[in-house]
């Protein structure tokens, strides 16, 4: 089975701190994806990668930045967490073959307030 | 026009009657589309994809895909109390983007 997992599922950090959301996967996947869920707003998609040192923003990378150094982590960072970024983060990962249906495998989430 | 878009809901079923979320899509070239549930707070899980135009089976769901209408919809056959979630459809788009939809809210009523 595919497993995704994420550093914490609960945090609390104050406003200006620096966040850093780790993600590990353990298929060698080639894509990983960070996105937000809010209620009423869906899933929407921050940054994601398709391989090793890349990246590439989504529809909100505003705020955040990526980091994958390694094909089995893919780290999201709050360079000065706001208020407004209080939202549940879920990583996914996905094999890339584009052969079949690109299946997104997900991680537990990370609920994080920020105060 | 978003994307994906979905009922929100909430869809209420009795226990054992057939559950129908349908799934609209703007992009004519897409070409896989997928379900997840999402139990509350919990990540979403897939249920099943689908890529050609028809019906597909799995268990007590059935994914229907029709291209020509840019629809697709899930049904699920004797609804049960733990099939109450939110039900995601996404859609791999024909540039190669997946696109999640904003959920149904589903309640299975005992």
């Amino acid at each position: 089975d595919v497993k995704v997992t994420q550093s914490s599922r609960y945090l609390v950090k104050r406003t200006g701190e620096k966040v850093f959301l780790e993600c590990v996967q353990d298929m060698d996947h080639e894509n990983m994806f960070w996105y937000r869920q809010d209620p009423g707003l869906g899933l929407r998609l921050i940054y994601f990668s398709y391989d090793v040192k890349m990246k590439e923003k989504g529809d909100i990378p505003e705020g955040y930045s990526v980091s994958r150094e390694k094909k089995e982590r893919f780290s999201l960072i709050l360079e000065s967490a706001s208020t407004n970024q209080t939202s549940m983060y879920l990583c996914a990962s996905s094999r890339g073959d584009s052969e079949i249906s690109d299946t997104q495998y997900f991680g537990p989430g990370t609920r994080l307030t920020v105060l | 026009q978003k994307e994906v878009e979905q009922n929100s809901g909430p869809l209420s079923v009795p226990e054992g009657a057939i559950a129908s979320l349908n799934c609209t899509y703007s992009d004519r070239g897409s070409q896989s589309f997928f379900w997840y549930r999402q139990y509350s707070g919990k990540s979403p899980e897939l249920i099943m994809f689908i890529y050609s135009n028809g019906d597909k089976e799995d268990g007590r769901f059935t994914a229907q895909l029709n291209k020509a209408s840019q629809y697709v919809s899930l049904l699920i056959r004797d609804s049960q109390p733990s099939d109450s979630a939110t039900y995601l459809c996404a859609v791999e788009t024909s540039y190669d983007k997946v696109i999640f939809g904003p959920g149904t809210s589903l309640s299975v009523i005992p």
